[in-house]
């Protein structure tokens, strides 16, 4: 069965540092899929990215990138310069490519940026 | 605009008095499915669709019903609500995942049953 770790339960870091928020996962397939999900204040779930396991290369999109290393079953997300709008709970997610395509969440870390 | 709707946002219930979620999505994804989050366990899924008339158990389905009578509809039923059963809860639709695309969610039903 699949799991996914976020060891991070709650960080807190002043507006304007780099956080990074760790993601380690399980899983025998070789074929999977791992997301990021925002949840901020209002509850919705906000998709931030989907990486296939195929696909090592790091991403950056303004200030988020991700690192995705399989040889440690890690998909850590990093925010530069943090900004107060940042604060939200953020999971990671695991999604395998066959029957039940369910999306196995980590239990979250919920990231607060002090002004 | 692509969305999952889910309705009512917030529900207020009694311990045993029947109540439906509806969620409903325009993408025409064949797979839709019902998580509860729940504090320091994440969200965990309760019940899955991967198209119509074709439903099954997910991680937690114990006091809950669902039916896919609809490609675009996917209710969750609670035929005698406990108060375990006080959880956010969120309905998500997606394509198969060989198509390598991402899950999109409703906007949360928060239910408290007293």
């Amino acid at each position: 069965a699949q799991k996914v770790t976020q060891a991070q339960t709650e960080i807190s870091v002043v507006e304007k540092e780099d956080v990074t928020l760790d993601c380690v996962y399980e899983t025998r397939d070789t074929t999977y899929y791992l997301f990021w999900y925002k949840q901020p204040p209002s509850g919705e779930l906000v998709f931030l990215i989907r990486r296939n396991s195929f696909d090592e290369q790091n991403e950056i999109s303004g200030r988020y990138s991700w690192n995705f290393q399989k040889s440690t079953s890690s998909f850590n997300f990093t925010i530069t310069a943090s900004q107060v709008v940042d604060s939200a709970v953020y999971f990671c997610a695991l999604r395998l490519n066959f029957g039940n395509e369910k999306l196995t969440f980590g239990t979250g870390t919920r990231l607060t940026i002090i002004p | 605009e692509a969305q999952v709707t889910q309705n009512p946002r917030y529900l207020i219930t009694v311990t045993g008095k029947k109540l439906t979620v509806t969620c409903s999505q325009n993408m025409n994804h064949e797979y839709m499915s019902w998580y509860r989050q729940d504090p320091g366990l994440g969200l965990r899924q309760i019940y899955y669709s991967m198209n119509v008339e074709v439903t099954d158990k997910g991680d937690v389905p114990e006091g809950y019903k669902v039916s896919r009578k609809e490609k675009r509809n996917f209710p969750l039923i609670l035929e005698s609500p406990s108060p375990n059963q006080t959880s956010l809860y969120f309905c998500a639709s997606s394509l198969l995942s060989r198509l390598n695309t991402e899950a999109f969610f409703g906007q949360g039903t928060r239910l408290t049953v007293v």
